[in-house]
C-alpha cells in the first residue's frame, strides 16, 4: 500500500521564522496529497491538499508543492506566529479503504515569542 | 466545521468491559472511517464504511467491530476492552473520489485500565 515518512520533530522556532517540514511518499499510481493541522484537544483539520504532479495547495500562508519527480510533499511557511504550534500531518490517498487516507506520525512545531 | 459529532468525549474503563464509541454526523456523506491516534503512530485506520450496512476493515481491525445502520451514524466496539486499546479515536466523514479530504470529529479520549 501507500505510505508516509515525514520528519518527526519536535521542530522549535522562534516567531517570524522560515518553516520546513518535509514529506515525503511511496505510492502506486497517481495519488492526492493533504497536509492536516492538529490543534491541542482537537480533531485533524485540512490545511491543504494537491491532486497532481506539480500542484500547488495554499492556504493561511502554508503551502507545498507535489513533486513526483522526488516524491516529496513539504510545507513551507515563510513567518511563523506563535498561533501556528500545533501538529502537522502528511497524508496521501489509500488505493483499497474506500478514500481513506494513509497519514505520516506527525510534526510537532511549537513557535516562541 | 463538519456536523461530526462523537461520544462519549471521555471514557474510563476497565480492562475486559464492553465499550461503545458513537459518531453522527449532518452532512450525509456516503463514507465514513474510524481512526485511533497513539504516540509514534499517527493515525492509523481501524474500520470503514462506505455506505449503510456496508463496511471493511482498515489496518489495525483485530479487537474492534462496526455498524452502520444509519447513514448519519457510525459506531465502533471493543468487545472485550483491553489496555492496548487505550487511545485517541477519532471519527471522519468524506465525500466520494480520490480528491475528496477528510472531515475529523473532535475524538473520544479512552482509557482502559
Amino acid at each position: 500500500g501507500n505510505s508516509v515518512t515525514q520528519m518527526e520533530g519536535p521542530v522549535t522556532l522562534s516567531e517570524e521564522a522560515f518553516l520546513t517540514i518535509n514529506c515525503t511518499y511511496t505510492a502506486t499510481g497517481y495519488p492526492s496529497l493533504f497536509w492536516y493541522v492538529q490543534y491541542p484537544g482537537e480533531g485533524l483539520q485540512l490545511l491543504l491538499k494537491a491532486t497532481k504532479a506539480d500542484d500547488k495547495g495554499s492556504n493561511k500562508g502554508f503551502e507545498a508543492t507535489y513533486r513526483k519527480e522526488t516524491t516529496s510533499f513539504h510545507l513551507e511557511k515563510g513567518s511563523v506566529q506563535v498561533s501556528d504550534s500545533a501538529v502537522y500531518f502528511c497524508a496521501l490517498s489509500e488505493t483499497n479503504s474506500g478514500y481513506a487516507l494513509n497519514f505520516g506520525k506527525g510534526t510537532s512545531l511549537l513557535v516562541t515569542p | 466545521d463538519a456536523g461530526i459529532t462523537q461520544s462519549p468525549r471521555h471514557k474510563v474503563t476497565e480492562t475486559g468491559t464492553p465499550v461503545t464509541l458513537r459518531c453522527h454526523q449532518t452532512e450525509n456523506h456516503r463514507y465514513m472511517y474510524w481512526y485511533r491516534q497513539d504516540p509514534g503512530h499517527g493515525l492509523r485506520l481501524i474500520h470503514y464504511s462506505y455506505g449503510v450496512k456496508d463496511t471493511d476493515k482498515g489496518e489495525v481491525s483485530d479487537g474492534y467491530s462496526v455498524s452502520r445502520s444509519k447513514t448519519e451514524d457510525f459506531l465502533l466496539t471493543l468487545e472485550s476492552a483491553t489496555s492496548s486499546q487505550t487511545s485517541v479515536y477519532f471519527c471522519a466523514i468524506s465525500g466520494t473520489g480520490n480528491n475528496s479530504p477528510l472531515h475529523f470529529g473532535n475524538g473520544t479520549r479512552l482509557t482502559v485500565t
